[in-house]
C-alpha cells in the first residue's frame, strides 16, 4: 500500500503565481488534512475534510483553498502564492472510530514549497 | 480553547540512557487522548504511541511510554535505553474541534549522545 501520496515534492515559485499540492490515500479514510510546518512552530492546521463532501478552516486557512475530489483526493490550492507560504506542507489522512479520540494520522511524505 | 505545549526546544541523552520528553495541555473537553509522534531528519512523520484520557494504564510501546498524568495535566514521552535513531524531533499532538483534528505542539528537539 502507497499510504498517503502527496505531489510534487519539491516546488518553487514566484510571488503572485499559483499552484495545487495534491493528495490522494488509499486506505479508505474518511477525514484529510493539509499542514504546514515552519522552523520551531510544528505543524499548523490549514484546512481539513472530516468526511468527503465537506471542508473545514483550521488555524491558518489564508491564502490557501481545498477541494474534497473524492474520499481518496484532497487537494491545497495556492491562488496568489506569498513569500509567507514558503513552508514544509504535509497531508495526512485518518480514520477515527465514531465518538472517539483513537486513530491516527497517516502522514504523506511532505511538500517543499518556496515562494521567491 | 486546546492548547498544548512543549517547553523543551532541545534535549540530549547519552546512549542506553532513558529520557522524557514533557508534553502539557489545556482542555475542556471530558474525554480526549494523546499523540506523540517523531520526525527524523528525513522529514516523515511517524506515529509513536497514544493515550486516551479515560485509559486506566499508561500506554506503552516497546521502547517508548507515556507518563500520563491527568491531574498535572502531563503526558511526557519516556524513551528507554535511548538509541542513536531516536535522534529526531518529537511531538505530542491532542484532538480538538468538533473532527477531533490534531493540534501540534512546537517540539523537542533530541540528540542522543555516542
Amino acid at each position: 500500500n502507497a499510504g498517503v501520496t502527496q505531489t510534487p515534492k519539491f516546488q518553487v515559485l514566484k510571488t503572485g503565481q499559483s499552484m495545487t499540492l495534491q493528495c490522494a490515500q488509499d486506505m479508505n479514510h474518511n477525514s484529510m488534512y493539509w499542514y504546514r510546518q515552519d522552523p520551531g512552530m510544528g505543524l499548523r492546521l490549514i484546512y481539513y475534510s472530516a468526511s468527503e463532501g465537506t471542508t473545514d478552516k483550521g488555524e491558518v486557512p489564508n491564502g490557501y483553498n481545498v477541494s474534497r475530489l473524492n474520499k481518496r483526493e484532497f487537494s491545497l490550492r495556492l491562488e496568489s502564492a506569498a513569500p509567507s507560504q514558503t513552508s514544509v506542507y504535509f497531508c495526512a489522512s485518518r480514520f477515527r472510530p465514531a465518538g472517539t479520540n483513537t486513530g491516527e494520522l497517516f502522514f504523506g511524505e511532505g511538500s517543499r514549497l518556496t515562494v521567491l | 480553547a486546546q492548547k498544548i505545549t512543549q517547553t523543551q526546544p532541545g534535549m540530549f541523552v547519552q546512549e542506553k540512557e532513558a529520557v522524557t520528553l514533557d508534553c502539557t495541555y489545556d482542555t475542556s473537553d471530558p474525554s480526549y487522548g494523546l499523540f506523540w509522534y517523531k520526525q527524523p531528519s528525513s522529514g516523515e512523520m511517524i506515529f509513536l504511541i497514544y493515550q486516551g484520557s479515560y485509559d486506566q494504564q499508561n500506554a506503552t510501546e516497546g521502547r517508548y511510554s507515556l507518563n500520563f498524568q491527568k491531574a498535572r495535566k502531563s503526558a511526557n514521552l519516556v524513551i528507554s535505553a535511548s538509541q542513536l535513531g531516536d535522534s529526531a524531533m518529537y511531538f505530542c499532538a491532542l484532538p480538538s474541534g468538533s473532527a477531533r483534528q490534531l493540534t501540534f505542539g512546537s517540539g523537542t528537539q533530541l540528540t542522543v549522545l555516542p
